[in-house]
Order: C-alpha cells, then sequence, then structure tokens
C-alpha cells in the first residue's frame, strides 16, 4: 500500500511571498488532515476533510491559509502572504474515515517551509 | 484546543535500557491515546496505541501504561536500541477523531 505523498519536500521563501502544498493521500482514504509542526513542538492540526468536505477548521488561520480537497482525493494547502512566523513543516495526514476515534492516522514525510 | 504535557523533553539511555516517558492530558473526552514515532525526516508513524478501559497494553518492547483517574499514561520501551533513537509524540484522541499532540521527546539511545 502506498503511503501519503506530499510535495514539495522543501520550499524556501521569502516574508509575503504565496506558497502551495499538495498531498496525496492513500488510497480510499476518505479523510485527510493537514498539521503544522514547528521545530521542537508536536503537530497541531489545522484541518480535517471527511472526503470533499471541511469537517473543522477552526485553527486555521483564514485570513492567510486555505485548503481544499476539491474531488475528495488529492487536496492543497496555501498560504499567501506568508510570514516568518509560518516556518513550519507541514504534514498530510490521511484514514480511512471510520466514526471510531482509534481510525488510525498516517502520514506523509511533511514539506519543510522556510519563510526568510 | 486542551493540552497533553508530555516530559521528558529530551532523554539519552544506554543500549538495554529502559526508556519512559510521560504524558498528561486535561481532556476527559478523549477516549485513544495513541504514541507515534518520528524518525528525521519523516512523518511521524503510529507506533502502539491505548483506550482508556484498559490500563496496560504491551506490543513487544513497547508498553502503555494509563492511569485515568490521574489522566496520566506513559511509554516504556524495554532493552532499548539504537534504532529506536527518534522523536516520540503522545496524542488524546476523541469522537472526532482528530489529535491533540504532545510536544514530543527526542530519545537517544547510546550503543
Amino acid at each position: 500500500e502506498a503511503g501519503v505523498a506530499q510535495s514539495p519536500r522543501y520550499k524556501i521563501i521569502e516574508k509575503r511571498q504565496s506558497v502551495a502544498f499538495w498531498c496525496n493521500p492513500i488510497s480510499g482514504h476518505a479523510t485527510l488532515y493537514w498539521y503544522q509542526q514547528i521545530l521542537g513542538q508536536g503537530p497541531k492540526l489545522l484541518i480535517q476533510f471527511q472526503n470533499n468536505g471541511v469537517v473543522d477548521d477552526s485553527q486555521l488561520p483564514k485570513d492567510r491559509f486555505s485548503a481544499e480537497r476539491l474531488k475528495g482525493v488529492d487536496s492543497t494547502l496555501k498560504i499567501q502572504p506568508a510570514k516568518l512566523e509560518d516556518s513550519a513543516v507541514y504534514l498530510c495526514a490521511s484514514s480511512h474515515g471510520t466514526l471510531a476515534s482509534t481510525d488510525t492516522q498516517y502520514f506523509g514525510p511533511g514539506t519543510r517551509l522556510t519563510v526568510l | 484546543q486542551q493540552q497533553v504535557k508530555q516530559s521528558p523533553q529530551s532523554l539519552i539511555v544506554q543500549k538495554g535500557g529502559i526508556s519512559i516517558i510521560n504524558c498528561a492530558y486535561e481532556n476527559t473526552a478523549f477516549d485513544y491515546f495513541p504514541w507515534y514515532q518520528q524518525f528525521p525526516g519523516k512523518g511521524p508513524a503510529l507506533l502502539i496505541a491505548i483506550r482508556p478501559d484498559v490500563s496496560e497494553k504491551k506490543e513487544g518492547r513497547f508498553t502503555i501504561s494509563f492511569n485515568k483517574s490521574a489522566k496520566q499514561f506513559s511509554l516504556h520501551i524495554m532493552d532499548s536500541q539504537p534504532g529506536d533513537s527518534a522523536t516520540y509524540f503522545c496524542a488524546g484522541g476523541g469522537s472526532a477523531r482528530q489529535l491533540t499532540f504532545g510536544s514530543g521527546t527526542q530519545l537517544t539511545v547510546l550503543p
């Protein structure tokens, strides 16, 4: 079973520029998550999709961050404009989408963003 | 988002020793407590998980101990190996299937 794919793996931009990250979840997984992992911290949930609908985006800074999952498969996360404090690893995870809290989340390798 | 507090921040053990990482949670709605292992440049991967209806779960060298009344749980790694050197995250999850992660413990196992 192929894992969660993310691209690019690394991105360096200057503040106020825009950037987009792409995620391809495990085939058949209905639920997709985007996390932000700042150096030295645990992952923090940004947004959760169930198929192509948003379940929770309460922690997404909507003035600059946006995410979509148009066909219920791939997803993109965009930051516009970027700030210095957005430097982090952006992790995508997917799960089968069962209603159980034990629905295992599988993580991709992440995209390391550096904002200069 | 209610916190999950994790300690220690870093841990160094000798090969063959026992590694112990502790977590405490606040949200009593959590009903799923996984531990994730993360190697440099990789995403976190599920290591072992427990539900609050049991006090202990063991898988090979890895054991979770759970104390519901104290709202604490811990990961024990027996016979620690250099290949176990990684960052470990505890988390709490609930019906929304969202995970709240601890801040991580960087484990180094010396050969």
